[in-house]
């Protein structure tokens, strides 16, 4: 079986910072998106690729960038973290477009 | 606006009885629907997913039921057990027209309680 793996599992930064998390899977899967998750709001897009060095922007886009260099890998980038922010964001593939997902273990980022 | 809505943050059910939990949608090409489950600190897992061509899925204990007409869909879990308390995210999206991603309500929490 295939697995999605999210580094780092933890990330503390501060307010200015530039932090990447990464995510690789060996599944294959075309596509991949990067969502965040705060309490009590759900999952909320920030980007997602349909293939190797392509970006498609989700509704939370602004504040960060990605990067799909490789199929098996997708990156994001917090440009300018925010102080007191506090998050869990989600990597998951898929097979095809918009099919089931599989997510990743999540990287907790807070920003002090 | 939310295009997809879990109008109910939370459900408690008692052992062995059905747990129902509901799924609101907006967007008339969604045409795939899952139901994912989040225990605390993990990630959301597939439970079942089901295309628009079906009205109704089984597996297992869970089955889900769309309602296109009323653009609604709701997963059914028979003799729930303690271990199904969770919070469970619903998801949709427009596949057959080329959206490759997948909108998600805000999630229910589900307890239950023996």
């Amino acid at each position: 079986g295939g697995i999605i793996t999210q580094t780092p599992k933890f990330l503390i930064g501060q307010e200015g910072q530039k932090l990447t998390l990464k995510c690789q899977q060996n599944f294959n899967h075309d596509t991949m998106y990067w969502y965040r998750q705060d309490s009590g709001k759900g999952l909320r897009l920030i980007y997602y690729s349909i293939t190797e060095n392509d970006l498609q922007k989700g509704d939370l886009s602004e504040g960060y960038d990605a990067s799909r260099e490789k199929k098996s890998s997708f990156s994001l980038t917090v440009t300018s973290a925010q102080k007191n922010e506090m998050a869990v964001f989600l990597c998951a593939s898929s097979i095809r477009r918009g099919s089931d997902y599989t997510f990743g273990s999540g990287t907790r980022l807070l920003v002090i | 606006g939310q295009q997809v809505k879990q109008s109910s943050p939370s459900l408690t059910v008692q052992e062995g009885g059905i747990s129902i939990l509901n799924c609101d949608y907006e967007n008339d090409m969604f045409d795939y629907f899952a139901w994912y489950k989040k225990y605390p600190d993990n990630s959301p897992t597939l439970l079942i997913s089901v295309r628009s061509n079906v009205d109704k899925r089984e597996d297992g204990r869970l089955t889900v039921f769309l309602n296109k007409s009323g653009k609604h869909f709701s997963l059914h879990i028979t003799a729930s057990q303690p271990e199904d308390t969770a919070v469970y995210l619903c998801a949709a999206g427009a596949v057959q027209g080329g959206s490759a991603k997948l909108i998600f309500g805000e999630g229910t929490k589900l307890t239950v309680s023996s």
